[in-house]
């Protein structure tokens, strides 16, 4: 299993800018979320799936868009990138059922807007 | 709303010394907690976790113990290695937030010879 993966893995944009950053995962999980990190703060949840077709908004869902057509894929839209969205993205993804919520993590995408 | 508290960082220390991470929390229902270990360059990995009250997650020589009295899941290792050097994640998850993890700030960790 390649597990959680994420393309690209670094970025730039110009303000204004729009991209999607992917995320893949082969193990069948039904839950995937998208989380950005910045220093001191953690992770903080962007957008998250409990199944495809069901989308919902985290903690910083701003300037972000999803959608979750199939179980395996998880794209997040960034529709007009801002300065303020340079972070490192990360990918996760967990079972429904008997995983005690125990995330795996794809390995990232830093984006840098200017 | 769902909450983690880490110790203030950065944390730096000779090797073989003592480690002793705070982590305390607040939640509703009963989640399940973790901590995750980020190295230089790479992505988040699950260190250890605990499901219930009273639970010892270990791995690597690092313990946590899940106290729901002091609402806290301090991460503790008897002997560091310059190879622990990280930022370390305390997370809670499960409870009334199924599908998504709640982060403390993460604590950077130098480990010096």
């Amino acid at each position: 299993n390649a597990g959680v993966t994420q393309t690209p893995k670094f970025q730039v944009l110009k303000t204004g800018q729009s991209m999607t950053l992917q995320c893949a995962q082969d193990m069948n999980h039904e839950y995937m979320s998208w989380y950005r990190q910045d220093p001191g703060m953690g992770l903080r949840l962007i957008h998250y799936s409990v199944g495809a077709g069901i989308t919902d908004q985290g903690e910083v869902p701003n300037g972000y868009n999803v959608s979750r057509s199939t179980t395996e894929d998880f794209p997040l839209r960034l529709l007009s990138a801002a300065p303020s969205q340079t972070s490192v993205y990360f990918c996760a993804s967990s079972r429904r059922v008997g995983s005690n919520n125990e995330q795996f993590f794809g390995p990232g995408t830093r984006l840098t807007v200017l | 709303g769902d909450s983690v508290t880490q110790m203030e960082g950065p944390v730096t220390l000779s090797e073989e010394a003592f480690l002793t991470i705070n982590c305390t929390y607040t939640a509703t229902g009963y989640p399940s907690l973790f901590w995750y270990v980020q190295y230089p360059g790479e992505g988040l990995q699950l260190l250890l976790k605990a499901t219930k009250a009273d639970d010892k997650g270990s791995n690597k020589g690092f313990e946590a113990t899940y106290r729901k009295e002091t609402t806290s899941f301090h991460l503790e290792k008897g002997s560091v290695q310059v190879s622990d050097s990280a930022v370390y994640f305390c997370a809670l998850g499960g409870g009334t937030s199924y599908g998504k993890l709640t982060f403390g700030q993460g604590t950077i960790l130098t480990v010096h010879p």
